[in-house]
């Protein structure tokens, strides 16, 4: 199957600073990707959907201005959260669909999350 | 989307069938049923998709009424290392639909 990957697998940063996220996919092109949160015990929670060449669309409730998402080509989306606080502190995951998977339509292929935390 | 609930948690033994079903109420005409699997400190893995009736991979059966208001993820001969969080999503045919995730089903499966 595709394989998406996310870098980095896990980050500490300091309360105030702002953390960079990448998503790639590997060996396929996605116009689309998308970007959840996962904090412990808990289910995923989409964040927002990132779209090739134009802004992202963002969920109720998500702050566009903290979580900067940039998908500048068809293999690569960026989150970054900015002035980061440890209520930030999560596990972040990113997903894509594979354009040409045909007609498994509710299959997207997840990367391995970042896990972030905010001292 | 249609909204989707499943129990919050299940117990099984090694050697067993593990049937987790899903309700789907409000499902709409086009919308498919899809389930994945998560292990702990790891992305969502896609396990299977159905429209109706039933379908069959290499790893699980997913089974669905006629009505499509349910469906019921089947799991043959688990073993410990099926112990994950099973989803159950409905996801809209054709384009690139967010996938909203629900509560899951935590599967426990003991030696």
């Amino acid at each position: 199957g595709a394989v998406v990957s996310q870098h980095p697998s896990w980050v500490i940063c300091k309360s105030g600073t702002s953390v960079k996220i990448e998503c790639r996919s590997l060996d396929f092109q996605a116009t689309t990707m998308f970007w959840y949160r996962q904090f412990p015990k808990q289910s995923l929670m989409l964040m927002a959907t990132s779209n090739e060449g134009s802004k992202a669309t963002y969920e109720q409730g998500v702050e566009k201005d903290k979580f900067l998402i940039n998908h500048a080509s068809l293999t690569l989306s960026t989150l970054t959260v900015t002035s980061a606080h440890p209520e930030d502190s999560s596990f972040y995951i990113c997903s894509a669909r594979d354009q040409a998977s045909g007609g498994r339509w509710g299959e997207q292929f997840f990367g391995p999350g970042t896990r972030l935390t905010v001292l | 989307l249609a909204k989707t609930t499943q129990p919050i948690s299940m117990d099984s033994y090694e050697g067993q069938e593990v049937n987790i079903t899903c309700s789907h109420n409000n499902i709409a005409t086009n919308d498919y049923i899809t389930w994945y699997q998560q292990f702990p400190s790891q992305g969502p893995r896609f396990i299977i998709q159905g429209y109706k009736t039933k379908v069959t991979n290499e790893v699980a059966s997913l089974f669905i009424p006629a009505d499509r208001k349910s469906s019921t993820l089947s799991l043959p001969r688990v073993s410990l290392s099926d112990t994950a969080v099973y989803y159950c999503l409905v996801a809209l045919s054709g384009g690139y639909n967010k996938l909203i995730f629900g509560a899951g089903t935590r599967l426990a499966v003991h030696p």
